[in-house]
C-alpha cells in the first residue's frame, strides 16, 4: 500500500542535543511538509518542499532545519532542542499545491518528541 | 488575519446524528478539507468541498457556503469509533492551508 512513514514513532532527546527525524513516502508525491502539532492545537506548518524546492514559513524557528534528498525521503532536524519543542511532528504530503483534490495532504503516523 | 473557528468540543450518542460546524475568514478560497484525528495519531483526510453544496461519502456527509464562509461535518449512525477530533482547514489564494484546532467529539453508549 501507497504511505507515508514516518520514524521513529517515539523520540526522547534532552535539552540542546540534536534530533533528526524521518519521512518516506511511497505515493511519489512532489511536495512533502513538516507540521507540529501540540496537543489541543491545530497543526502548525513549520515548511514544505514542492521537489527540491524549499519553503520555510516565517515564523519557524531557525533552530529548526529540513532536507529532501530525493523524492522519497524528508529530514527534519531540530538543532538545539528546547522544552519548548516537544510536540508531535507530523509529515504529510500532496500531489500539488495549486488547488483541486490533488492538494489533499496524507499525513504519516507522527513522531512524538519529548524533550528532557 | 485568518481564522478558522470551531466548537471545541461535543458530545453525542451512539447512533445519533451529529452536525460539526465551521466558519472561516480567510484571504480567498481555494477549498475546504476534513480530518480525522484520532488521540496520538495523524490527521486521516475525510472530505473536500470546493463548490457549494453537499458531499456525501458513507455516513459523513460535508456541506459547503462560500457565501457565508460556512461548512459542515455531518456524522450519522456514529459509532464509538468516531469519538476523535475534527479538523477544518482552508485553502487560502495564496494557496496557504489554514487549519482550525480541531472539534473534539465525545460518544457516549
Amino acid at each position: 500500500d501507497a504511505m507515508v512513514i514516518q520514524n521513529p514513532r517515539y523520540q526522547v532527546t534532552q535539552f540542546g542535543k540534536p534530533v533528526t527525524l524521518s519521512c518516506s513516502q511511497t505515493l511519489n508525491h512532489n511536495v512533502m511538509y513538516w507540521y507540529q502539532q501540540k496537543s489541543s492545537q491545530a497543526p502548525k506548518l513549520l515548511f514544505h518542499y514542492y521537489d527540491k524546492d524549499f519553503n520555510n514559513e516565517a515564523d519557524t524557528p531557525d533552530n529548526f532545519q529540513s532536507r529532501r534528498p530525493n523524492t522519497s525521503f524528508c529530514f527534519l532536524d531540530i538543532r538545539s532542542p528546547g522544552l519548548g519543542d516537544a510536540a508531535m511532528y507530523l509529515c504529510a504530503t500532496s500531489s500539488e499545491v495549486t488547488g483541486g483534490p490533488a492538494d489533499t495532504q496524507y499525513f504519516g503516523p507522527g513522531t512524538r518528541l519529548t524533550v528532557l | 488575519g485568518q481564522n478558522i473557528d470551531q466548537p471545541t468540543e461535543m458530545t453525542a450518542t451512539e447512533g445519533a446524528i451529529v452536525q460539526i460546524n465551521c466558519t472561516y475568514q480567510t484571504s480567498g478560497f481555494n477549498g475546504l478539507f476534513w480530518y480525522q484525528q484520532h488521540a496520538g495519531e495523524a490527521p486521516t483526510f475525510l472530505s473536500y468541498n470546493v463548490l457549494d453544496g453537499l458531499e456525501e461519502k458513507g455516513r459523513f456527509s460535508s456541506f459547503l457556503s462560500r457565501s457565508k464562509g460556512y461548512s459542515y461535518l455531518l456524522l450519522k449512525e456514529l459509532q464509538m469509533k468516531d469519538s476523535a477530533s475534527y479538523l477544518c482547514a482552508v485553502r487560502d489564494s495564496n494557496y496557504q492551508l489554514i487549519w482550525g484546532a480541531g472539534t473534539k467529539l465525545i460518544i457516549k453508549p
